[in-house]
């Protein structure tokens, strides 16, 4: 069965304090594996796109890395406004094209001043 | 912004009466999806269409049931709402990256927040 687990579920860190979060998959052939972020009260986010082992992308103080079992969304020198739910998800080889998303159930960041 | 607007934003109703939420997008994406948000449980698809009239099931689908006769608007109809169906509801779209089209990112609208008591 496709799985995606987010870790930890809630994690706090003062202002300047980098960190990551993970999130571990299991899937039949990974088509894309996506992060979102979330405030309350308000639609996911898109942030960023890996497709294949290896993968890298940043935008700002947010990088994000893929390897063939696990993604790391690393946060450098966070600030108060990166307070947020950050959502991973995966698209499956099984889902053909259909664009179907598994997501894992977030890791909530709280950053303090 | 990904033109994307829910209505309602919030809404109360009782146990077994209808509710129909309406998703309406103004960029021509031919993939719509509905999500439902859940403590403990994250995002989990109920149904998603590929087109006009073109329309299937996702992980949580029992109960709920769509339409889509416009390019732009996918409805969500709980023929008889349930407690167990409050939940927070998503429609999001499939865009374009200028990637493969096989793995173009979602993007998603504000939600509409249903209690059913």
């Amino acid at each position: 069965e496709d799985q995606v687990t987010q870790s930890p579920e809630a994690l706090r860190l003062q202002e300047g304090e980098s960190s990551s979060l993970n999130c571990s998959y299991t899937v039949s052939g990974l088509r894309g594996l996506f992060w979102y972020r979330q405030d309350p009260g308000k639609g996911p986010e898109f942030l960023f796109t890996l497709y294949s082992a290896g993968e890298e992308k940043e935008k700002e103080r947010l990088k994000a890395t893929l390897t063939k079992k696990e993604s790391f969304l690393h946060i450098t020198a966070p600030k108060p406004e990166d307070s947020a739910t950050y959502l991973c998800a995966v698209q499956a080889g099984g889902s053909g094209n259909t664009g179907k998303l598994i997501f894992g159930q977030g890791t909530t960041l709280q950053v303090k001043p | 912004d990904a033109g994307i607007t829910q209505s309602p934003r919030h809404k109360v109703t009782e146990t077994g009466t209808p509710v129909t939420l309406r998703c309406h997008q103004t960029e021509n994406h031919r993939y719509m999806y509905w999500y439902r948000q859940d403590p403990g449980h994250g995002l989990r698809l109920i149904h998603y269409s590929y087109g006009v009239k073109d329309t299937d099931k996702g992980e949580v689908s029992d109960g709920y049931s769509v339409s889509r006769s416009k390019t732009e608007d996918f409805l969500l109809t709980l023929e008889s709402a349930t407690s167990s169906q409050t939940s927070v509801y998503f429609c999001a779209i499939r865009g374009t990256s200028g990637g493969s089209s096989s793995y173009n990112e979602q993007f998603f609208g504000p939600g509409t927040r249903l209690t059913v008591l």
